[in-house]
Protein backbone atom coordinates (compact mmCIF):
# COMPACT_ATOMS: atom_id res chain seq x y z
CA UNK A 1 0.00 0.00 0.00
CA UNK A 2 0.97 3.38 -0.66
CA UNK A 3 1.04 5.75 2.10
CA UNK A 4 3.49 8.36 1.21
CA UNK A 5 1.54 11.27 -0.29
CA UNK A 6 3.60 14.26 -2.25
CA UNK A 7 2.77 17.69 -3.91
CA UNK A 8 2.64 18.84 -5.65
CA UNK A 9 2.04 15.64 -8.71
CA UNK A 10 3.66 17.62 -11.54
CA UNK A 11 5.88 20.73 -11.08
CA UNK A 12 7.61 22.49 -14.53
CA UNK A 13 10.21 25.20 -13.99
CA UNK A 14 12.80 27.00 -15.81
CA UNK A 15 16.33 26.01 -15.39
CA UNK A 16 18.07 27.78 -12.92
CA UNK A 17 14.34 27.73 -10.59
CA UNK A 18 14.71 26.11 -7.70
CA UNK A 19 12.20 23.21 -6.97
CA UNK A 20 10.53 22.18 -3.92
CA UNK A 21 8.50 18.66 -3.42
CA UNK A 22 7.00 17.72 -0.12
CA UNK A 23 6.12 15.02 0.74
CA UNK A 24 4.09 12.71 3.63
CA UNK A 25 4.53 9.84 5.59
CA UNK A 26 1.71 8.03 8.00
CA UNK A 27 3.85 5.93 10.24
CA UNK A 28 7.14 5.93 12.92
CA UNK A 29 9.93 5.74 10.38
CA UNK A 30 13.61 5.18 11.33
CA UNK A 31 14.65 7.52 8.01
CA UNK A 32 13.11 8.87 4.86
CA UNK A 33 14.88 8.45 1.38
CA UNK A 34 14.28 10.50 -1.52
CA UNK A 35 14.51 9.04 -4.88
CA UNK A 36 14.31 9.51 -8.11
CA UNK A 37 13.24 8.08 -11.29
CA UNK A 38 14.33 9.00 -15.35
CA UNK A 39 11.41 8.46 -17.49
CA UNK A 40 11.07 4.71 -18.25
CA UNK A 41 14.03 3.56 -15.94
CA UNK A 42 14.81 2.22 -12.01
CA UNK A 43 14.89 4.27 -9.09
CA UNK A 44 18.20 6.27 -8.14
CA UNK A 45 18.70 6.45 -4.25
CA UNK A 46 19.29 10.51 -3.65
CA UNK A 47 19.70 10.93 -0.17
CA UNK A 48 18.62 9.62 3.10
CA UNK A 49 17.33 11.55 6.55
CA UNK A 50 17.04 10.18 9.66
CA UNK A 51 14.61 10.39 12.24
CA UNK A 52 16.51 12.71 14.77
CA UNK A 53 17.88 14.54 11.61
CA UNK A 54 16.06 17.90 10.80
CA UNK A 55 18.10 18.69 7.74
CA UNK A 56 20.56 17.35 5.32
CA UNK A 57 22.50 18.69 2.37
CA UNK A 58 24.41 16.90 -0.59
CA UNK A 59 25.17 18.62 -3.39
CA UNK A 60 22.22 20.63 -4.56
CA UNK A 61 19.71 18.87 -2.60
CA UNK A 62 18.51 19.87 0.97
CA UNK A 63 16.04 17.90 2.34
CA UNK A 64 13.80 18.71 5.82
CA UNK A 65 12.07 16.38 7.49
CA UNK A 66 9.41 17.74 10.22
CA UNK A 67 8.77 14.32 12.21
CA UNK A 68 5.86 16.00 14.40
CA UNK A 69 3.83 16.65 11.34
CA UNK A 70 5.45 13.61 9.64
CA UNK A 71 6.70 15.26 6.57
CA UNK A 72 9.66 15.83 4.54
CA UNK A 73 10.43 18.28 1.21
CA UNK A 74 13.08 18.19 -1.22
CA UNK A 75 14.74 21.65 -2.62
CA UNK A 76 16.75 21.01 -5.79
CA UNK A 77 18.66 24.48 -6.11
CA UNK A 78 19.87 25.72 -9.10
CA UNK A 79 17.77 23.24 -11.66
CA UNK A 80 19.38 22.07 -14.75
CA UNK A 81 17.13 20.12 -17.88
CA UNK A 82 18.93 16.81 -16.72
CA UNK A 83 16.82 17.16 -13.36
CA UNK A 84 14.01 16.39 -15.24
CA UNK A 85 12.48 13.03 -13.81
CA UNK A 86 10.28 11.68 -11.18
CA UNK A 87 10.93 11.96 -7.61
CA UNK A 88 9.67 9.86 -5.04
CA UNK A 89 9.87 9.76 -1.30
CA UNK A 90 10.30 6.57 0.76
CA UNK A 91 10.12 6.30 4.38
CA UNK A 92 11.62 3.14 6.28
CA UNK A 93 9.83 1.72 9.39
CA UNK A 94 11.15 1.63 13.01
CA UNK A 95 12.73 -1.68 12.91
CA UNK A 96 12.56 -4.56 15.58
CA UNK A 97 15.96 -5.18 17.62
CA UNK A 98 15.44 -9.28 16.81
CA UNK A 99 17.30 -8.14 13.18
CA UNK A 100 14.46 -5.88 11.33
CA UNK A 101 11.69 -8.53 8.83
CA UNK A 102 10.08 -5.58 8.68
CA UNK A 103 12.13 -3.42 6.54
CA UNK A 104 9.93 -2.23 3.23
CA UNK A 105 9.87 0.88 2.21
CA UNK A 106 7.05 2.65 1.75
CA UNK A 107 7.06 5.07 -1.51
CA UNK A 108 4.65 8.30 -2.02
CA UNK A 109 2.73 8.78 -4.87
CA UNK A 110 6.27 10.93 -6.53
CA UNK A 111 5.94 14.58 -8.53
CA UNK A 112 7.28 14.44 -12.03
CA UNK A 113 9.55 17.27 -12.43
CA UNK A 114 10.26 18.74 -15.87
CA UNK A 115 12.78 21.49 -16.46
CA UNK A 116 12.51 24.00 -19.23
CA UNK A 117 15.90 24.64 -20.94
CA UNK B 1 28.36 1.18 -6.11
CA UNK B 2 26.44 -1.67 -5.81
CA UNK B 3 25.04 -2.67 -9.38
CA UNK B 4 21.09 -4.64 -9.58
CA UNK B 5 20.80 -5.92 -13.02
CA UNK B 6 17.93 -6.37 -14.13
CA UNK B 7 16.66 -8.27 -17.80
CA UNK B 8 15.40 -8.04 -19.92
CA UNK B 9 14.39 -4.74 -20.03
CA UNK B 10 11.67 -5.06 -22.58
CA UNK B 11 9.60 -8.08 -23.46
CA UNK B 12 6.51 -8.92 -25.10
CA UNK B 13 4.94 -12.01 -25.52
CA UNK B 14 1.66 -13.07 -26.49
CA UNK B 15 -1.35 -13.76 -24.34
CA UNK B 16 -0.83 -16.77 -22.64
CA UNK B 17 2.43 -17.15 -22.64
CA UNK B 18 4.75 -16.74 -20.15
CA UNK B 19 8.10 -14.45 -18.99
CA UNK B 20 11.11 -14.50 -16.97
CA UNK B 21 12.18 -11.79 -15.57
CA UNK B 22 15.76 -11.92 -13.67
CA UNK B 23 17.76 -9.67 -11.25
CA UNK B 24 20.86 -10.13 -10.17
CA UNK B 25 23.36 -8.52 -7.88
CA UNK B 26 26.77 -7.97 -9.54
CA UNK B 27 28.62 -6.58 -6.81
CA UNK B 28 26.71 -7.46 -3.57
CA UNK B 29 24.59 -11.00 -2.04
CA UNK B 30 21.49 -9.94 -1.60
CA UNK B 31 19.38 -12.74 0.41
CA UNK B 32 16.50 -10.35 0.24
CA UNK B 33 15.34 -8.68 -3.30
CA UNK B 34 11.75 -7.17 -3.68
CA UNK B 35 9.70 -7.08 -6.93
CA UNK B 36 7.57 -3.78 -7.88
CA UNK B 37 4.94 -3.33 -9.84
CA UNK B 38 4.56 0.17 -12.16
CA UNK B 39 2.07 1.67 -14.13
CA UNK B 40 2.61 4.73 -16.11
CA UNK B 41 2.71 7.90 -14.31
CA UNK B 42 1.86 6.18 -10.88
CA UNK B 43 4.16 5.11 -8.07
CA UNK B 44 5.47 1.81 -6.89
CA UNK B 45 3.68 -0.92 -5.90
CA UNK B 46 5.46 -3.54 -3.90
CA UNK B 47 4.13 -7.31 -4.93
CA UNK B 48 6.61 -9.01 -2.89
CA UNK B 49 9.41 -10.29 -0.92
CA UNK B 50 11.97 -12.58 -2.50
CA UNK B 51 13.90 -14.44 0.07
CA UNK B 52 16.75 -16.46 -0.81
CA UNK B 53 16.54 -20.08 -0.27
CA UNK B 54 12.70 -19.88 1.24
CA UNK B 55 9.09 -19.10 -0.27
CA UNK B 56 8.71 -15.45 -1.31
CA UNK B 57 6.15 -13.17 1.01
CA UNK B 58 3.32 -11.70 -1.28
CA UNK B 59 1.48 -8.49 -0.97
CA UNK B 60 -1.60 -9.00 -0.45
CA UNK B 61 -3.98 -9.20 -3.52
CA UNK B 62 -1.02 -10.35 -5.69
CA UNK B 63 -1.81 -13.54 -7.13
CA UNK B 64 1.42 -16.08 -6.13
CA UNK B 65 0.42 -18.42 -8.66
CA UNK B 66 0.42 -15.73 -11.11
CA UNK B 67 3.48 -14.42 -10.38
CA UNK B 68 6.02 -17.13 -9.34
CA UNK B 69 9.09 -15.78 -7.58
CA UNK B 70 12.37 -18.02 -7.32
CA UNK B 71 15.63 -16.85 -5.17
CA UNK B 72 17.88 -19.59 -5.92
CA UNK B 73 21.04 -18.32 -4.92
CA UNK B 74 22.46 -14.90 -3.24
CA UNK B 75 22.69 -12.99 -6.30
CA UNK B 76 19.66 -13.90 -8.59
CA UNK B 77 16.09 -13.79 -7.94
CA UNK B 78 13.58 -14.12 -10.83
CA UNK B 79 9.65 -13.79 -11.42
CA UNK B 80 7.83 -15.66 -13.85
CA UNK B 81 4.50 -13.83 -14.98
CA UNK B 82 2.53 -17.31 -16.14
CA UNK B 83 0.10 -16.84 -18.61
CA UNK B 84 0.81 -13.56 -19.12
CA UNK B 85 -2.84 -11.67 -20.36
CA UNK B 86 -2.69 -7.93 -21.43
CA UNK B 87 -3.82 -7.10 -18.05
CA UNK B 88 -0.13 -8.11 -16.62
CA UNK B 89 1.40 -5.74 -19.35
CA UNK B 90 3.35 -3.02 -16.92
CA UNK B 91 6.85 -2.11 -15.81
CA UNK B 92 8.55 -4.58 -13.12
CA UNK B 93 11.12 -3.55 -11.20
CA UNK B 94 13.53 -5.15 -9.08
CA UNK B 95 15.52 -3.92 -5.82
CA UNK B 96 17.78 -5.15 -2.90
CA UNK B 97 18.59 -3.31 -0.09
CA UNK B 98 21.97 -2.20 0.77
CA UNK B 99 23.21 -4.28 3.71
CA UNK B 100 21.59 -7.06 5.68
CA UNK B 101 18.68 -6.97 7.39
CA UNK B 102 20.08 -6.13 10.79
CA UNK B 103 22.16 -3.04 9.90
CA UNK B 104 20.12 -1.89 6.76
CA UNK B 105 18.94 1.53 6.60
CA UNK B 106 16.08 0.40 4.01
CA UNK B 107 18.11 2.21 1.42
CA UNK B 108 17.67 0.18 -1.94
CA UNK B 109 19.16 -0.43 -5.19
CA UNK B 110 17.28 -0.67 -8.05
CA UNK B 111 17.54 -2.82 -11.34
CA UNK B 112 16.70 -0.95 -14.79
CA UNK B 113 12.98 -2.17 -14.98
CA UNK B 114 11.59 -4.57 -17.79
CA UNK B 115 8.59 -3.15 -19.76
CA UNK B 116 6.61 -6.28 -20.30
CA UNK B 117 3.53 -5.82 -22.59
CA UNK B 118 1.07 -8.69 -23.86
CA UNK B 119 -0.22 -8.72 -26.66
Amino acid sequence: SQQGEEDPQALSIQEGENATMNCSYKTSINNLQWYRQNSGRGLVHLILIRSNEREKHSGRLRVTLDTSKKSSSLLITASRAADTASYFCASFPIQENSGGSNYKLTFGKGTLLTVNP
Amino acid sequence: GAVVSQHPSWVICKSGTSVKIECRSLDFQATTMFWYRQFPKQSLMLMATSNEGSKATYEQGVEKDKFLINHASLTLSTLTVTSAHPEDSSFYICSAPKGTARWSTGELFFGEGSRLTVL
